[in-house]
């Protein structure tokens, strides 16, 4: 399996400007995750879905973020406008359903988002 | 709520063995994994206790007591590539939900190895 596979890589935008963030889970996954790290605040949690629905989004910073999981295999994260503070690195992650399968999480390489 | 404490950082020198604790405060525990970050990479999983005792996977040891909220990751024989961020992480039970597949992580321990 390819692992979990994050678009762009890195990203460059202007305040005010939208920017959309995309993930593919692995295949077979029930959950997928998005995260937000920075040296600050550490790994936080924004969001996560389980089968597609979300169950817990209480780390979205604000109304400018929402994420989207339209079917199994792919999932956005939207930030509209987009602010400086929002610069950071963002990880898409997906885990199996199973008993202890819950606890491994597997992380994409990350976007590194940088906004002017 | 729920919090993690683990030590910011580490220095340790090649071949040593280091113990990296993370003490715990949560709700419906259901287990204390760790993950480990290089610089510029993605956490990656290293290992899982549910239940009391050692578990061992080659030179890299984890440890967790229930009854005092804590674990630890032991590292062994370290080596230059262990040098990285260590971060430990709990599964609980959302409120209201049955769902457990949430992991709280704790904010990193950065390990140094030095030769």
């Amino acid at each position: 399996d390819a692992g979990v596979i994050q678009s762009p890589r890195h990203e460059v935008t202007e305040m005010g400007q939208e920017v959309t963030l995309r993930c593919k889970p692995i295949s077979g996954h029930d959950y997928l995750f998005w995260y937000r790290q920075t040296m600050m605040r550490g790994l936080e949690l924004l969001i996560y879905f389980n089968n597609n629905v979300p169950i817990d989004d209480s780390g979205m910073p604000e109304d400018r973020f929402s994420a989207k999981m339209p079917n199994a295999s792919f999932s956005t994260l939207k930030i509209q406008p987009s602010e400086p503070r929002d610069s950071a690195v963002y990880f898409c992650a997906s885990s199996l359903e199973r008993g202890g399968s819950k606890n491994i999480q597997y992380f994409g390489a990350g976007t590194r988002l940088s906004v002017l | 709520g729920q919090s993690l404490e683990q030590p910011s950082e580490v220095t340790a020198v090649e071949g040593a063995i280091v113990q990296i604790n993370c003490t715990y405060q949560t709700s419906g525990f259901y287990g204390l994994s760790w993950y480990q970050q290089h610089d510029g990479g993605a956490p990656t999983f290293l290992s899982y206790n549910a239940l009391d005792g050692l578990e061992e996977t080659g030179r890299f040891s984890s440890f967790l007591s229930r009854s005092d909220s804590y674990g630890y990751l032991l590292l062994q024989e370290l080596q230059m590539k262990d040098s990285a961020s260590y971060f430990c992480a709990v599964r609980e039970r959302e409120r209201g939900s049955s769902n457990t597949g949430k992991l709280i992580f704790g904010q990193g321990t950065t390990l140094q190895v030095k030769p």
